[in-house]
C-alpha cells in the first residue's frame, strides 16, 4: 500500500515554462486535494475534486488547472509559470461523508520558477 | 486577521519537558478540529483529533475551547522525536465541501 505518491519529487522551471504534477492514491478516497505550502503560511488549497471527472477551484486556484480523469489519478498543471509558484505543493486525500476525517498527504514536490 | 492563528515558534525544550502550543481560529462555525505534524522537509500527518471533552492519546492532550476558539495541545515528557513543527487545523462546511484550513504551524525543538 503506496498511499499517496507525488512525481517529480522536485523541479525546476522558468518563467512562462509548463508542467504537469501527478498525483496517484490507492486507498480508493472520493476526494482528493492540492494545496501549497509557502513559508510562514499554512498549507492553502487550490483545487480540490470529489471524485472522478469532477474538479473545483480552492482558495488559490488562479494559475493552475487540474484534472481527474481517473479515480486514483489528480493532475495539476500550471500552463505558464510564474515565479510567485515557487512553492512546496501537497497532494492529499481523503473519504467522504464525514466532518471528522483524515487527509492523507503525499510527500510533495518541490518547485522553482526562475 | 488569520483564520487560524498560532505562535511560530521556535520553542526550544529540554527532554523530558512539558510544553504546550495554542491555536485561535475565527470561524465560529467550525465543526471539527485537528492536530497535525510535519517533520521537516516532510509531509503533514494526522496526530490527534479535538474533540470538546478533551482528549488524550499518551503523552499527547488536546483540548477545545469552543467559546474562546481556542485549540491547544500539551506534551508531556518530550522525548527528541517530537521534535517537528505541528499544525493546528480546523475544518468547517463551506460552498459544498468539508473545508480544512491549516494554521502555519509551531516549530518544537527538543535538545538533550
Amino acid at each position: 500500500n503506496a498511499g499517496v505518491t507525488q512525481t517529480p519529487k522536485f523541479r525546476v522551471l522558468k518563467t512562462g515554462q509548463s508542467m504537469t504534477l501527478l498525483c496517484a492514491q490507492d486507498m480508493n478516497h472520493e476526494y482528493m486535494y492540492w494545496y501549497r505550502q509557502d513559508p510562514g503560511m499554512g498549507l492553502r488549497l487550490i483545487h480540490y475534486s470529489v471524485g472522478e471527472g469532477t474538479t473545483a477551484k480552492g482558495e488559490v486556484p488562479d494559475g493552475y488547472n487540474v484534472s481527474r480523469l481517473k479515480k486514483q489519478n489528480f493532475l495539476l498543471g500550471l500552463e505558464s509559470a510564474a515565479p510567485s509558484q515557487t512553492s512546496v505543493y501537497f497532494c492529499a486525500s481523503s473519504y467522504t461523508t464525514t466532518e471528522d476525517y483524515e487527509q492523507y498527504f503525499g510527500p510533495g514536490t518541490r518547485l522553482t520558477v526562475t | 486577521r488569520k483564520e487560524v492563528e498560532q505562535d511560530p515558534g521556535p520553542f526550544n525544550v529540554p527532554e523530558g519537558a512539558t510544553v504546550a502550543f495554542n491555536c485561535t481560529y475565527s470561524n465560529s462555525a467550525s465543526q471539527s478540529f485537528f492536530w497535525y505534524r510535519q517533520d521537516c522537509r516532510k509531509e503533514p500527518k494526522l496526530l490527534m483529533s479535538v474533540y470538546s471533552s478533551g482528549n488524550e492519546d499518551g503523552r499527547f492532550t488536546a483540548q477545545l475551547n469552543r467559546a474562546s476558539q481556542y485549540i491547544s495541545l500539551l506534551i508531556r515528557d518530550s522525548k527528541l522525536s517530537d521534535s517537528a513543527t505541528y499544525l493546528c487545523v480546523v475544518n468547517f462546511y463551506s460552498g459544498g465541501y468539508n473545508k480544512l484550513i491549516f494554521g502555519a504551524g509551531t516549530r518544537l525543538a527538543v535538545h538533550p
